[in-house]
């Protein structure tokens, strides 16, 4: 079975922290993601990853930024932590190709005060 | 890039109706996939359905990727399906915004 698990389930910050969401993945998959869920506005992507030290902006990228030192690995930085960052945040990883299911971590629900 | 709409936003049925959820897209499509998304906010995956049609127990899936469009079925609905169910496509994934189902006993 694919698994996908994320540092924390609920974290709370103070603005202005410097924030890290950490996710491992064990199937070797080289594509990761993470992604932000807001009631009324779903799901958005805000970093992917396609190989070690290789990353993308995904639809909303400000204010995050993410690191890739290991396949496994993904994180996501919120250097400067702030209350509209106050989200659900879902890690997802996948095969590299065409066809690529994304299978997802468990989500961290960041509160930012 | 691509817009996903779902119908209907939320529906609510008794224990043991049957229920069709739809996905429509505004381009062709590909690694569509079907969620639930349980109450602890974790995306379950249901279907993996790029084209054709699967089943799997009371849940079944279709995509018609020439007319741009998905249906998930659910048959002999049970309270514990009840929650968000998306879908999604492409190799980023686009999410549409969910239908909440509500199942009462």
């Amino acid at each position: 079975d694919v698994k996908v698990t994320q540092s924390s389930r609920y974290l709370v910050k103070r603005t202005g922290e410097k924030v890290f969401l950490e996710c491992v993945q064990d199937m070797d998959h080289e594509n990761m993601f993470w992604y932000r869920q807001d009631p009324g506005l779903g799901l958005r992507l805000i970093y992917f990853s396609y190989d070690v030290k290789m990353k993308e902006k995904g639809d909303i990228p400000e204010g995050y930024s993410v690191s890739r030192e290991k396949k496994e690995r993904f994180s996501l930085i919120l250097e400067s932590a702030s209350t509209n960052q106050t989200s659900m945040y879902l890690c997802a990883s996948s095969f590299l190709g065409v066809y690529n299911e994304q299978f997802f971590g468990p989500g961290t629900r960041l509160t930012v005060l | 890039g691509i817009q996903v709409e779902q119908s209907p936003p939320d529906l609510i049925l008794q224990e043991g109706a049957n229920s069709t959820l739809r996905c429509n897209f505004s381009d062709s499509v590909n690694n569509l996939q079907w969620f639930h998304q349980n109450p602890w906010g974790q995306l379950i995956n249901l279907f993996y359905i790029p084209s054709g049609t699967k089943q799997n127990g009371r849940l079944s899936a279709t995509t018609v990727a020439t007319e741009r469009y998905s249906l998930l079925y659910i048959s002999s609905s049970q309270t514990t399906d009840s929650g968000v169910y998306f879908c999604a496509g492409n190799e980023k994934l686009t999410f549409g915004t969910g239908t909440r189902l509500t199942i009462i006993p």
